[in-house]
Parts: structure tokens; sequence; C-alpha cells
């Protein structure tokens, strides 16, 4: 598939883990790489070259891939993690670039 | 700190052509891939297209006709024109910076600086 795809809508209860996942082909060779985008803000690098963060994001924030699916997982979600999300990658061509369409997180 | 701004008008009639610039401060243009990305209202991230500090591009398939994206190293700037809009293109556009390089893991490639976007809408 050319497209990356993500579930529209999550929720975790405060303090729980959650997954959200991205899949796609271009995901099999190049790394996905995940975004937070706060309501009126733009989107914030979490995770990159599958589970790198930059300076400054909290350890709750992980990245994983198996196969055509990569994986933000957030471990014991804050209030404060309710955002967008979005994975990046490639198509399946490897030639242009990609974004999920992104899933909304709410914490409970 | 890299920082990034986008510039341009809020407002383009339709069929005209839209045109932003983006301006790189705290670090050097060069020696990077530069992207541009689209949010319309209420909807997801659009990559546009990216510009190595060299001048080769890369654009979305669905609005290679229309996108013509260009660096200018001795201003640290980058722009980008879109065509014959329409108001399907009112989006907010984002400008960012596109870390890329291979090793022997594989390509890597990602976002690391944005810009914090403008709104472009169009109508007459």
């Amino acid at each position: 598939s050319s497209e990356l795809t993500q579930d529209p809508a999550v929720s975790v209860a405060l303090g729980r883990t959650v997954r959200i996942t991205c899949q796609g082909d271009g995901v099999r060779t190049y790394y996905a790489s995940w975004y937070q985008q706060k309501p009126g803000q733009a989107p914030v690098l979490l995770i990159y070259d599958k589970n790198n963060r930059p300076s400054g994001i909290p350890d709750r924030f992980s990245g994983s891939t198996s196969g055509n699916t990569a994986s933000l997982t957030i471990t014991g979600a804050q209030a404060e993690d309710e955002a967008d999300y979005y994975c990046h990658s490639r198509d399946s061509s490897g030639d242009h670039l990609l974004f999920g369409g992104g899933t909304k997180l709410t914490v409970l | 700190q890299v920082q990034l701004q986008e510039s341009g008008p809020g407002l383009v009639k339709p069929s005209e052509t839209l045109s932003l610039t983006c301006t790189v401060s705290g670090g050097s243009i060069s020696s990077y891939y530069w992207s541009w990305i689209r949010q319309p209202p209420g909807k997801g991230l659009e990559w546009i297209g990216y510009i190595y500090y060299s001048g080769n591009t890369n654009y979305t398939p669905s609005l290679k006709s229309r996108v013509t994206i260009s660096v200018d190293t001795s201003k640290n700037q980058f722009s980008l024109k879109l065509t014959s809009v329409t108001a399907a293109d009112t989006a907010v556009f984002y400008c960012a910076r596109v870390q890329s390089y291979y090793d022997m893991s594989g390509p890597h490639e990602f976002f690391d600086y944005w810009g914090q976007g403008i709104l472009v809408t169009v109508s007459s």
C-alpha cells in the first residue's frame, strides 16, 4: 500500500499504557517517526529512527516496529498526552514521504 | 537552536498562485533537506515536498503539477509556490527541516524542526 494507516481515535485511562499503530509498506524499509500535535500548535517530533527520543521528550514515549507496522507506546499516560499523533515514513515505492492519517488520543 | 518562520499572504484568490517563504535562523540551510507540509482545517498532515540545499526537489505526486519549491542559500530561506489554487488548498502550511541520511542500518528520515505554521485561506 502507498498509504500509512492509523486508527482515527484511541482512548486510555490516566496512568495506563496505550499503543498507537501505523501500518504501511514503507515502514518495512524506512524507520517510522512519530509526532505529537496539540490544538493550535505545530507538530513536535516524539520518536525517530524507530525508538530514539529528542531531548526533552519524556521516556514514557517509546517506539517499535514489526513487519509493516510501527507502534508508538505511551507507558503511564498523562493528561497532557491528550493530543493528535501522526506517524511518518515513505510510500511503498520509497519515492515519496507520507504521513499517517493521525490518531486522536483521549486520556480518560 | 534552529528556528523556522513561515511568511506570506494569508488570503489568496481562487485560480491564483500561493507563495510562501520559510526563513531559517539559528543554523545554516546548507547540508539539509527542507520541506513544506500542509494541514487543512480539522484534517491531517499532508507532505507537499522537499528541497535539498543544492536545489534537488521531490514532490508528492498529487500536487507535483502545481508545486515548485526553491531555495535561496544566501538568505537562508526556501519558498513554496502552489499554482491554480482552489478552496481545497485552504490549510495551515508548515515548513520543516528534514534529517535524511543513510548508514549501515539503512535510511533515516524525520522532521526535527518545524515552523509555527501559517494559515492560508483561498477565497474571493
